[in-house]
């Protein structure tokens, strides 16, 4: 069974610019939520989605949307991208209420 | 948002040793996991606990689910260098699939 797969894995944007990332989750899961990793900050929740709706919401600026497409795919948007933007930003997929598998992320470097 | 209380930071021990870290939480959890992440890398799920006073092993690895349900402990026996890495607990009320993660113990294992 393929893991959790994220792309892109690396990612370099200019401060002001937008980015979308993309996460495909486990086949079968259809709960998919974000999260973003720093050294400063640790893992902190962005939301999480269910068959296509927004389910959970972390305490993130409205620049940081998603969404989640019918196949349980999800995307994550970042409008108007600032230095302290730059984070590994993780997706996890899982069966309803279950543990979470993380993809191997996507590196985001602002400048 | 809400990040468990992780300890200890740092461990650096001797290949052969036990290890032992633990999470503590203000709020109760129904769900506790236990992750790994190398540099660069998505967290690896360890262990998954969902019952109060619950004992779960994988191998070397032993994890237990705390009597108040806010706290949760991994054991790692005779580490050997692989074990390196950084360990993450998370716990969940059951509000969907928001997990709320440690902060992160950084393993060392000096041959």
């Amino acid at each position: 069974k393929a893991g959790v797969t994220q792309t892109p894995r690396y990612l370099i944007k200019t401060r002001g610019q937008q980015v979308t990332l993309s996460c495909s989750p486990i086949s079968g899961h259809r709960s998919v939520s974000w999260y973003q990793q720093t050294p400063g900050q640790g893992l902190q929740f962005l939301f999480e989605y269910f068959s296509e709706t927004q389910r959970n919401k972390g305490n993130f600026p409205g620049r940081f949307s998603g969404r989640q497409f019918s196949n349980s795919r999800s995307e994550m948007n970042v409008s108007t991208l600032e230095l302290g933007d730059s984070a590994l930003y993780l997706c996890a997929s899982s069966l309803d209420r279950a543990e979470a598998f993380f993809g191997q992320g996507t590196r985001l470097t602002v400048v | 948002g809400q990040q468990l209380n992780q300890s200890p930071q740092s461990m650096f021990i001797q290949e052969g040793e036990d290890v032992s870290m633990n999470c503590t939480s203000s709020s109760i959890f129904n769900t506790w996991l236990w992750y790994k992440q190398d540099p660069g890398e998505g967290p690896v799920l360890l262990i998954a606990l969902y019952k109060a006073g619950e004992l779960t092993s994988n191998g070397r690895l032993t994890a237990q689910f705390g009597i108040t349900r806010k706290d949760s402990f991994l054991n790692i026996s005779a580490s050997i260098p692989s074990d390196v890495g950084i360990y993450f607990c998370a716990g969940s009320a059951n509000t969907g699939n928001q997990f709320y993660f440690g902060t992160g113990t950084s393993l060392t294992v000096i041959p």
